[in-house]
Protein backbone atom coordinates (compact mmCIF):
# COMPACT_ATOMS: atom_id res chain seq x y z
CA UNK A 1 0.00 0.00 0.00
CA UNK A 2 1.23 3.46 -1.13
CA UNK A 3 1.11 6.02 1.42
CA UNK A 4 3.04 9.58 2.16
CA UNK A 5 2.76 11.91 5.33
CA UNK A 6 3.12 15.75 5.27
CA UNK A 7 4.91 17.14 8.30
CA UNK A 8 6.14 20.63 9.27
CA UNK A 9 4.96 23.91 11.04
CA UNK A 10 1.50 24.83 10.81
CA UNK A 11 2.89 28.44 11.65
CA UNK A 12 5.73 30.03 9.97
CA UNK A 13 5.98 34.42 10.15
CA UNK A 14 6.48 36.37 7.30
CA UNK A 15 9.68 36.12 5.30
CA UNK A 16 10.84 32.83 7.63
CA UNK A 17 11.63 29.66 5.23
CA UNK A 18 9.06 26.48 5.26
CA UNK A 19 10.60 23.05 5.73
CA UNK A 20 8.06 20.57 4.72
CA UNK A 21 9.02 16.75 4.67
CA UNK A 22 7.67 14.10 2.90
CA UNK A 23 7.45 10.65 4.43
CA UNK A 24 6.06 7.66 2.21
CA UNK A 25 6.14 4.03 2.15
CA UNK A 26 5.23 1.57 -0.79
CA UNK A 27 7.70 2.64 -3.27
CA UNK A 28 11.21 3.30 -3.80
CA UNK A 29 12.13 6.56 -5.30
CA UNK A 30 15.27 4.40 -6.55
CA UNK A 31 13.06 2.54 -8.68
CA UNK A 32 13.04 3.75 -12.51
CA UNK A 33 10.23 5.65 -12.89
CA UNK A 34 8.88 6.90 -9.59
CA UNK A 35 8.56 10.96 -8.71
CA UNK A 36 7.33 12.45 -6.20
CA UNK A 37 5.47 15.86 -6.48
CA UNK A 38 4.28 18.92 -4.50
CA UNK A 39 0.88 20.30 -4.81
CA UNK A 40 -0.88 23.11 -2.82
CA UNK A 41 -4.56 25.08 -2.15
CA UNK A 42 -5.11 27.75 -0.51
CA UNK A 43 -8.43 27.78 1.25
CA UNK A 44 -11.12 27.62 -0.44
CA UNK A 45 -9.22 27.52 -3.60
CA UNK A 46 -7.81 25.78 -6.60
CA UNK A 47 -4.94 23.47 -6.31
CA UNK A 48 -1.58 24.55 -7.58
CA UNK A 49 1.51 22.10 -8.60
CA UNK A 50 4.60 23.41 -7.07
CA UNK A 51 8.18 20.92 -7.48
CA UNK A 52 8.65 17.40 -8.68
CA UNK A 53 11.72 14.96 -7.83
CA UNK A 54 12.15 11.32 -9.52
CA UNK A 55 14.33 8.56 -9.30
CA UNK A 56 17.16 9.62 -10.62
CA UNK A 57 17.25 12.94 -8.71
CA UNK A 58 16.02 15.32 -11.12
CA UNK A 59 13.86 18.04 -10.23
CA UNK A 60 11.54 20.46 -11.73
CA UNK A 61 10.14 23.84 -10.31
CA UNK A 62 7.35 25.78 -10.91
CA UNK A 63 8.11 29.03 -13.38
CA UNK A 64 6.26 31.15 -10.77
CA UNK A 65 7.80 29.44 -7.75
CA UNK A 66 11.28 28.46 -8.80
CA UNK A 67 13.45 31.17 -7.22
CA UNK A 68 12.04 30.31 -3.61
CA UNK A 69 11.79 26.59 -3.68
CA UNK A 70 14.17 23.77 -2.66
CA UNK A 71 13.78 20.11 -3.25
CA UNK A 72 15.81 17.51 -1.72
CA UNK A 73 15.47 13.18 -0.90
CA UNK A 74 16.98 11.22 1.56
CA UNK A 75 16.80 7.59 0.20
CA UNK A 76 17.58 5.86 2.98
CA UNK A 77 14.73 7.50 4.92
CA UNK A 78 12.24 7.54 2.19
CA UNK A 79 11.51 11.10 2.25
CA UNK A 80 11.26 14.26 0.30
CA UNK A 81 12.03 17.77 1.69
CA UNK A 82 10.14 21.10 0.48
CA UNK A 83 11.33 24.18 1.68
CA UNK A 84 10.16 27.79 0.59
CA UNK A 85 11.68 30.75 1.31
CA UNK A 86 10.43 34.26 2.01
CA UNK A 87 6.97 33.52 3.25
CA UNK A 88 3.89 35.71 2.42
CA UNK A 89 0.89 35.55 4.02
CA UNK A 90 -0.63 34.59 0.79
CA UNK A 91 1.27 30.93 0.69
CA UNK A 92 -1.29 30.22 3.23
CA UNK A 93 -2.36 27.22 1.87
CA UNK A 94 -2.73 22.96 2.23
CA UNK A 95 0.46 21.48 1.18
CA UNK A 96 -0.33 18.10 -0.12
CA UNK A 97 3.01 15.59 -0.96
CA UNK A 98 1.83 13.00 -3.97
CA UNK A 99 3.67 10.72 -6.21
CA UNK A 100 3.44 10.80 -10.20
CA UNK A 101 1.80 7.53 -10.63
CA UNK A 102 4.01 5.78 -12.36
CA UNK A 103 1.74 3.37 -15.20
CA UNK A 104 0.85 7.47 -16.28
CA UNK A 105 4.55 8.45 -17.10
CA UNK A 106 4.14 10.41 -14.23
CA UNK A 107 1.43 12.61 -15.70
CA UNK A 108 -0.98 12.29 -12.70
CA UNK A 109 -0.90 12.14 -9.33
CA UNK A 110 -1.65 9.26 -7.57
CA UNK A 111 -2.28 8.94 -4.29
CA UNK A 112 -2.38 12.06 -2.50
CA UNK A 113 -1.24 12.45 1.24
CA UNK A 114 -3.84 14.00 3.26
CA UNK A 115 -2.10 17.43 3.58
CA UNK A 116 -0.51 19.98 6.11
CA UNK A 117 -2.14 23.29 7.04
CA UNK A 118 0.75 26.24 6.84
CA UNK A 119 -0.60 29.74 7.74
CA UNK A 120 1.92 32.60 6.93
CA UNK A 121 0.96 34.71 10.15
CA UNK A 122 2.97 37.11 12.21
CA UNK B 1 2.25 26.97 -19.32
CA UNK B 2 -1.35 25.46 -20.28
CA UNK B 3 -4.34 27.02 -19.27
CA UNK B 4 -7.69 25.21 -18.53
CA UNK B 5 -10.23 26.82 -18.18
CA UNK B 6 -13.41 24.40 -16.49
CA UNK B 7 -17.45 25.17 -16.60
CA UNK B 8 -19.75 25.70 -15.01
CA UNK B 9 -18.56 27.02 -11.75
CA UNK B 10 -20.70 25.40 -10.40
CA UNK B 11 -23.43 22.97 -10.71
CA UNK B 12 -26.85 21.35 -9.06
CA UNK B 13 -28.67 18.69 -9.95
CA UNK B 14 -31.04 15.84 -8.17
CA UNK B 15 -30.12 11.95 -7.53
CA UNK B 16 -30.36 10.30 -10.29
CA UNK B 17 -29.54 12.69 -12.75
CA UNK B 18 -26.58 12.96 -15.13
CA UNK B 19 -23.75 15.30 -14.80
CA UNK B 20 -21.64 16.66 -17.65
CA UNK B 21 -18.67 18.53 -16.56
CA UNK B 22 -16.46 20.67 -19.20
CA UNK B 23 -12.62 21.51 -18.85
CA UNK B 24 -11.04 23.66 -21.65
CA UNK B 25 -6.90 24.00 -22.68
CA UNK B 26 -5.88 26.67 -24.24
CA UNK B 27 -3.36 24.76 -25.99
CA UNK B 28 -4.12 21.45 -27.44
CA UNK B 29 -2.85 18.30 -24.68
CA UNK B 30 -3.66 16.09 -26.68
CA UNK B 31 -5.40 13.35 -24.60
CA UNK B 32 -2.59 13.87 -21.57
CA UNK B 33 -5.80 15.10 -19.19
CA UNK B 34 -6.75 14.17 -15.54
CA UNK B 35 -9.60 14.40 -13.56
CA UNK B 36 -9.73 14.54 -9.47
CA UNK B 37 -12.60 14.29 -7.05
CA UNK B 38 -12.23 16.37 -3.72
CA UNK B 39 -14.94 16.18 -1.48
CA UNK B 40 -14.91 18.66 1.86
CA UNK B 41 -11.91 18.08 3.82
CA UNK B 42 -10.36 15.51 1.95
CA UNK B 43 -7.51 15.16 -0.43
CA UNK B 44 -7.89 15.21 -4.10
CA UNK B 45 -8.16 11.43 -5.53
CA UNK B 46 -7.64 10.61 -9.47
CA UNK B 47 -10.70 10.00 -11.13
CA UNK B 48 -9.85 9.58 -14.50
CA UNK B 49 -6.63 9.57 -16.34
CA UNK B 50 -5.50 10.19 -20.36
CA UNK B 51 -8.77 11.94 -21.01
CA UNK B 52 -11.43 8.10 -20.55
CA UNK B 53 -9.15 6.20 -18.36
CA UNK B 54 -10.59 5.23 -15.15
CA UNK B 55 -8.20 4.75 -12.40
CA UNK B 56 -8.57 2.07 -9.71
CA UNK B 57 -11.05 1.61 -7.85
CA UNK B 58 -13.70 4.26 -9.46
CA UNK B 59 -16.80 3.45 -10.05
CA UNK B 60 -18.24 2.86 -14.16
CA UNK B 61 -20.49 5.72 -13.46
CA UNK B 62 -17.61 8.20 -14.13
CA UNK B 63 -16.40 8.47 -17.52
CA UNK B 64 -14.35 10.78 -19.55
CA UNK B 65 -14.04 11.46 -22.97
CA UNK B 66 -11.98 14.75 -25.12
CA UNK B 67 -8.68 15.19 -26.97
CA UNK B 68 -7.01 18.10 -27.66
CA UNK B 69 -8.60 21.32 -26.02
CA UNK B 70 -12.06 20.11 -24.78
CA UNK B 71 -12.86 17.56 -22.67
CA UNK B 72 -15.98 16.00 -20.57
CA UNK B 73 -15.96 14.50 -17.12
CA UNK B 74 -19.78 12.42 -16.94
CA UNK B 75 -21.05 11.21 -13.86
CA UNK B 76 -23.97 9.42 -14.42
CA UNK B 77 -26.71 8.12 -11.65
CA UNK B 78 -25.74 11.26 -9.80
CA UNK B 79 -25.53 9.92 -6.07
CA UNK B 80 -25.55 12.07 -3.01
CA UNK B 81 -22.01 10.96 -2.30
CA UNK B 82 -20.77 12.98 -5.59
CA UNK B 83 -21.04 16.27 -3.94
CA UNK B 84 -17.73 17.43 -4.19
CA UNK B 85 -15.77 19.89 -5.98
CA UNK B 86 -13.59 18.39 -9.40
CA UNK B 87 -10.63 19.52 -10.65
CA UNK B 88 -9.05 19.14 -14.86
CA UNK B 89 -4.75 18.84 -14.93
CA UNK B 90 -2.67 18.43 -17.45
CA UNK B 91 1.32 18.29 -17.26
CA UNK B 92 3.40 20.21 -20.31
CA UNK B 93 5.72 17.81 -22.17
CA UNK B 94 8.69 19.43 -21.16
CA UNK B 95 9.95 20.91 -19.04
CA UNK B 96 7.10 19.56 -17.29
CA UNK B 97 4.80 21.62 -15.76
CA UNK B 98 1.77 20.71 -14.43
CA UNK B 99 -1.42 22.77 -14.07
CA UNK B 100 -5.36 22.64 -12.55
CA UNK B 101 -8.55 24.18 -13.43
CA UNK B 102 -10.16 26.27 -10.98
CA UNK B 103 -12.45 23.58 -10.50
CA UNK B 104 -16.13 23.39 -10.63
CA UNK B 105 -18.70 22.10 -7.08
CA UNK B 106 -21.04 19.78 -7.66
CA UNK B 107 -23.71 19.68 -5.54
CA UNK B 108 -26.15 16.66 -4.71
CA UNK B 109 -29.74 18.02 -3.83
Amino acid sequence: QVTLDESGPALVKPTETLTLTCTFSGFSLTTAGVRVAWIRQPPGKALEWLARIDWDDDKFYSPSLKTRLTLSRDTSKNQVVLTMTDMNPVDTATYYCVRAAPTTGGNYFDPWGRGTLVTVSS
Amino acid sequence: EIMLIQSPATLSLSPGERATLSCRAVLSVSNSLAWYQQKPGQSPRLLIYDASNRATGIPARFSGSGSGTDFTLTINNLEPEDSAVYYCQQRSRWPPVYTFGQGTKLEIK
